[in-house]
């Protein structure tokens, strides 16, 4: 069974922070790895993708996969209140699996 | 580029219904995949369509089942409607089929609510 784990949360930064967001997964075959955020009562929103393991940066986000570990990773830096929201992470062979989503809130 | 659309937003059905749900892909998408999300499983994977064709399906009974038209738009079925199949039903459109390096991009979805 392929599952990705991400911790539920809520995760809680005050605004201007860096929020840190862990996700691991088992298939050590997955090749993609995707972070979505998802704002209450709407649909997930990709935010970043990542193939190689490393980081990529994507302005204030920076992803980061780790092979070896089976651990992937979003940074969001100078976290904004508007940045509060569930963040899901998926890993992709075929299908997309999801983890459940880690739910982060932003304090003003 | 309009983005993924899916009818109807809101579905109120009672038990043992059935119900059809629709997606457009972006344009130039070829495979369409549906999620079911539920505050207490997430986002869980039904199947995948492309080229017509069902590529994969996830772990659910045989009430629900799906379709691609040649145009790439799909639809999912759910038949003998209960109360557990209340959900965000989500359709996600790629380029080529899902995995490998394809960013799968979400519609709004489709709220069922069943009473």
């Amino acid at each position: 069974q392929k599952e990705v784990e991400q911790n539920s949360g809520p995760l809680s930064v005050p605004e201007g922070a860096i929020a840190s967001l862990n996700c691991t997964y088992s298939d050590r075959g997955s090749q993609s790895f995707f972070w979505y955020r998802q704002y209450s009562g709407k649909s997930p929103e990709l935010i970043m993708s990542i193939y190689s393991n490393g980081d990529k940066e994507d302005g204030r986000f920076t992803a980061q996969l780790n092979k070896a570990s089976q651990y992937v990773s979003l940074l969001i830096r100078d976290s904004q209140p508007s940045d509060s929201a569930t963040y899901l992470c998926g890993s992709g062979n075929t299908p997309l699996v999801f983890g459940k989503g880690t739910r982060l809130s932003v304090i003003a | 580029k309009a983005g993924v659309t899916q009818t109807p937003r809101y579905l109120i059905k009672t038990r043992g219904q059935q119900v059809t749900l629709s997606c457009s892909p972006i344009s130039g998408h070829r495979s369409v995949s549906w999620y079911q999300q539920t505050p207490g499983q997430g986002l869980q994977f039904l199947f995948e369509y492309f080229s017509e064709t069902q590529r994969n399906k996830g772990n659910f009974p045989g009430r629900f089942s799906g379709r691609q038209f040649s145009n790439s738009r799909s639809e999912m079925n759910v038949s003998t409607l209960e109360l557990g199949d209340s959900a965000l039903y989500l359709c996600a459109s790629s380029l080529e089929a899902s995995g490998s390096q394809e960013t799968q991009y979400f519609g709004p979805g489709t709220r069922l609510l069943v009473l």
